[in-house]
């Protein structure tokens, strides 16, 4: 069975620039996840859904970062205009439900200039 | 809100001796989760504590939820170079959203 998948690995832009992220978790995995982790930390939500819904945005910078998961299954994380601050990286996790383990992707690293 | 920390930071140990992480979180939780992530790499589930007092072992890992279920540990015996990596628990809030918070995390060199 495939993990979850995330795309890009790697990327770099100069800060202003806009940039997405996209995330493919497990089939049939209804919670996504999207979590910042910057260096030597822990991962920070940024954001949870439920199948399209998105229950927790607490934490997600609302005047730069959105986010979408159409038809609840991919999703893209986009920030517009990046910050230099915004250097870090970006991880998907998908989960069966909101009790069960996470499965994590490989994360993209972003570089701002 | 909801806080999450962890100790220590940073662990060195000479291979066979054994670690401990602590985990403290400022409010009471409806889990705890505990991830390893080696260098490079991304988190991985290691084990979910439910239960007040719950205690689970995995060969050489042991995995303990406070009675008040707000602390947890994770203790390794006889460490091996395969355990480095860096231990992070995640505390699931009990109300309201269920919000994950993750620790800082506690990063384990082992020494040959």
């Amino acid at each position: 069975e495939a993990g979850v998948v995330q795309s890009p690995r790697y990327k770099i832009i100069e800060k202003k620039q806009p940039v997405a992220f996209w995330c493919n978790p497990i089939s049939g995995h209804n919670t996504l996840y999207w979590y910042r982790q910057n260096l030597g930390q822990g991962p920070e939500l940024l954001i949870r859904y439920e199948n399209e819904e998105a229950v927790d945005d607490s934490q997600l910078p609302k005047d730069r970062f959105s986010a979408e998961r159409l038809k609840g299954v991919d999703s893209t994380l986009k920030i517009q205009p990046a910050e230099l601050g915004d250097s870090a990286v970006y991880l998907c996790a998908s989960s069966l439900g909101v009790r069960t383990e996470q499965f994590f992707g490989p994360g993209t690293r972003l570089t701002v200039l | 809100g909801q806080q999450v920390m962890q100790i220590p930071q940073y662990q060195h140990v000479q291979e066979g001796e054994d670690f401990t992480t602590y985990c403290n979180s400022s409010t009471t939780l409806s889990n705890i989760q505990w991830y390893k992530q080696r260098p490079g790499g991304h988190p991985v589930f290691l084990i979910q504590l439910v239960k007040s007092g719950e205690v689970k072992k995995q060969k050489r890992l042991t995995f303990q939820f406070g009675e008040a279920k707000k602390n947890s540990s994770l203790h390794i015996t006889a460490t091996q170079t395969t355990d480095v990596g860096t231990y992070f628990c995640a505390g699931r809030a009990s109300g309201g959203y269920q919000k994950v918070t993750f620790g800082i995390g506690t990063k384990l060199q082992v020494i040959p």
